[in-house]
């Protein structure tokens, strides 16, 4: 168990929909990172934030966007669905903000289905 | 640009023997070495990382890696095989820029055959 926790393990949607993804960061981490991981795209980095702040930005459509809480928490949001948004979420949380020698700590996930 | 390479998509290996997983890097500056291994149904564990020093990394359940700057590569190893090391083995590098965030390779399904 890394310490992060993400809900809820499944969703599914219809295409159009919007869905909201939960991320928890161990505790005493200030940087959280949202990656997708998807057949044919492999595991892709989204977005950071670290301590309330967006910091970087990766292979993020528009139609997704992200914030952290005050409590450290973070929440992905993903709009106007579709089909190939179908893929397994994770949320990886590190003490410092991304530091390269520090180590990120993965969620399990949350799978998400686009019907 | 930073780029990793894991060249087989499966290796199997039999109980007890040893087992390599290879991953080869590109980088620009110093590479920053990770490898995660992907349970069935599970999220990322991390099992060790290459920073600097001792080319010879010793990480989670007995693993290790060997980092061989000259031919680019950071290559996952155990000595003996577990059923239970069946899993999907992922190798990443650090990018050094903006989000310093982890770029990984395309992941080999390694199979522990009884």
């Amino acid at each position: 168990d890394s310490g992060v926790t993400q809900t809820p393990k499944h969703l599914i949607t219809a295409t159009g929909q919007r869905v909201t993804l939960r991320c928890s960061p161990r505790s005493g981490d200030l940087s959280v990172y949202w990656y997708q991981q998807s057949l044919d795209q492999g595991l892709q980095f989204l977005i950071q934030y670290y301590n309330g702040e967006e910091r970087a930005k990766g292979n993020i459509l528009e139609r997704f966007s992200a914030q952290q809480f005050p409590d450290l928490h973070s929440e992905l949001n993903l709009s106007s669905l579709e089909l190939g948004d179908s893929a397994l979420y994770f949320c990886a949380s590190s003490v410092v903000e991304g530091a390269p020698t520090d180590t990120q700590y993965f969620g399990p996930g949350t799978r998400l289905t686009v019907l | 640009a930073q780029s990793v390479a894991q060249p087989e998509d499966q290796v199997n290996v039999a109980e007890g023997n040893p087992l390599t997983v290879k991953c080869t890097y590109s980088v620009s500056g110093n590479p920053y070495l990770f490898w995660y291994v992907q349970y069935p149904n599970r999220g990322l564990q991390f099992l060790l990382k290459y920073i600097t020093g001792d080319n010879l990394v010793k990480g989670s359940y007995g693993f290790e890696a060997e980092f061989n700057k000259s031919q680019t590569s950071f290559h996952l190893k155990k000595p003996s095989a577990l059923v239970s090391d069946s899993a999907l083995y992922f190798c990443a590098v650090r990018v050094l820029t903006g989000a310093n965030n982890l770029f990984f390779g395309t992941g080999t399904r390694l199979t522990v055959i009884p």
